[in-house]
């Protein structure tokens, strides 16, 4: 049984530019929250996607946008693109039977804006 | 792999020794805490969780406590082993938002054999 997956590993842009990241969650997983970790510090919560919608979110400007698919895989797009986005993104699936919901993280993807 | 450790309390136990992590969270009102552990290079990796209608909860090696009077979450492993060596982040489920996390600042445990 796979895990998260999440895709690619590492990614290098310039500022202004555009990213898509991607992940596909844990087998019957179907809800899909979307992290950002900064070097040094703990996670930040993003948004998070259940049926196709966003449903919660942080304190993320609007540049920052997802999507989920029918299949529950996901996308995080983060447009013009500044060096404070640089940090290690981290896709978490879980399973939305019930209140306390653990969340499996993917191993991230590294965005370096230079 | 990165570090995500650097600037990071730290934590060195010797092999063998228990540990004892702590954690201060933010939210009164949150009911449910998990602890995780992030090696090197790897997103985190769920430890043992616990919600706010208990004080203690243990699995293998690993016991968590948590005292809402003082808003303070405990991380206790036994027998450290070199494997153990990580960063350990402790995070809250707010209410009505338990998948919304929000994660302490993480401290990093070197195991020293």
């Amino acid at each position: 049984d796979a895990g998260v997956t999440q895709s690619p590993t590492h990614l290098i842009k310039t500022r202004g530019q555009q990213v898509t990241l991607r992940c596909s969650p844990k087998s019957g997983h179907d809800t899909v929250s979307w992290y950002q970790q900064a070097l040094g510090q703990g996670p930040q919560f993003i948004f998070q996607y259940y049926e196709e919608e966003e449903r919660q979110r942080g304190n993320f400007p609007d540049r920052f946008s997802g999507h989920q698919f029918p299949n529950y895989s996901s996308e995080l797009n983060v447009n013009a693109l500044l060096l404070g986005d640089s940090a290690l993104y981290l896709c978490a699936s879980s399973f939305a039977g019930g209140p306390y919901n653990e969340q499996f993280f993917g191993p991230g993807t590294r965005l370096t804006v230079l | 792999g990165e570090s995500v450790g650097l600037h990071l309390p730290t934590l060195s136990v010797q092999e063998g020794d228990n540990s004892i992590i702590n954690c201060a969270y933010s939210n009164s009102a949150s009911d449910y805490f998990i602890w995780y552990k992030q090696e090197s290079g790897k997103g985190p990796q769920f430890i043992i969780d616990i919600r706010s209608n208990m004080d203690k909860r243990q699995g293998q090696r690993v016991t968590v406590l948590l005292n809402k009077t003082v808003k303070h979450l405990s991380l206790q492993i036994a027998a450290t082993q070199p494997g153990d060596s990580a960063v350990y982040f402790c995070a809250e489920g707010p209410p009505g938002a338990t998948n919304k996390l929000i994660f302490g600042t993480g401290t990093l445990l070197a195991v020293q054999p």
